[in-house]
């Protein structure tokens, strides 16, 4: 049963200090996607990869945000200094896609952060 | 630019009552959309999604939603609501298959007996 991991699921941590999400998409898929999700905004794109390459990350902050895919079973999101305003549910997905194809994303549980 | 509304941020149904989530899109080019499901404290679930082959589109749990081009819509519906439905719902479009999803604000289903 294939699945998009996440790490870590809750993560607390004070303002200043760096915070690292991990994700491995699904074996195969050639797309990786992180959201943000939060009660004021609903869910937001902070960065898109196709084929590990960056596509769009125009929703990062990118003075404290970055994204990389370091291989192609691992996406990580960082964030340095984190802030209060950074608290929120991200979330990875993947996907397949084809050429002219309708591919899903596959989210996985999210990662909690807490910023205090 | 595109942009999905959800009218109603909560719906509240008896259980067995019909339920209906509303979407509009707003593309300048042909679709793609999708509805999304999320229990608490879960990542999300594709309920199902949209391809030109039918209007008419079928997704898992007894839901289905219907593209109507000339209203900009796909409302979600379920005949018969189950207490185990109670979920926030998500409509979603993306104008190819591949690119991210832009979301919409969600709606809260709630289910009572």
């Amino acid at each position: 049963d294939a699945r998009v991991t996440q790490t870590p699921r809750h993560k607390v941590t004070e303002m200043g200090q760096e915070v690292t999400m991990r994700c491995q998409p699904i074996l195969g898929h050639n797309t990786v996607f992180w959201y943000r999700q939060t009660m004021m905004q609903g869910l937001e794109l902070l960065a898109y990869f196709r084929n590990r390459a960056p596509l769009d990350d125009s929703g990062m902050p990118k003075d404290r945000f970055s994204a990389e895919m370091p291989d192609a079973t691992l996406a990580t999101l960082k964030i340095q200094p984190s802030e209060p305003r950074d608290s929120a549910v991200y979330f990875c997905a993947s996907g397949l896609e084809l050429a002219g194809g309708r591919n899903e994303q596959f989210f996985g549980p999210g990662t909690r952060l807490t910023v205090l | 630019a595109q942009s999905v509304t959800q009218l109603g941020s909560h719906v509240s149904v008896s259980e067995g009552a019909l339920v209906l989530l509303r979407c509009n899109y707003s593309s300048s080019v042909p679709p793609y959309l999708f509805w999304y499901v999320q229990y608490p404290n879960q990542g999300l679930q594709l309920l199902l999604k949209y391809t030109s082959a039918a209007t008419l589109v079928k997704g898992i749990n007894g839901f289905e939603a219907e593209f109507k081009k000339s209203e900009t819509s796909f409302h979600l519906t379920k005949p018969s609501a189950h207490m185990s439905d109670a979920a926030e719902y998500f409509c979603a479009v993306s104008e190819e298959g591949g690119t991210a999803l832009i979301f919409g604000k969600g709606t809260t289903l709630s289910v009572s007996s």
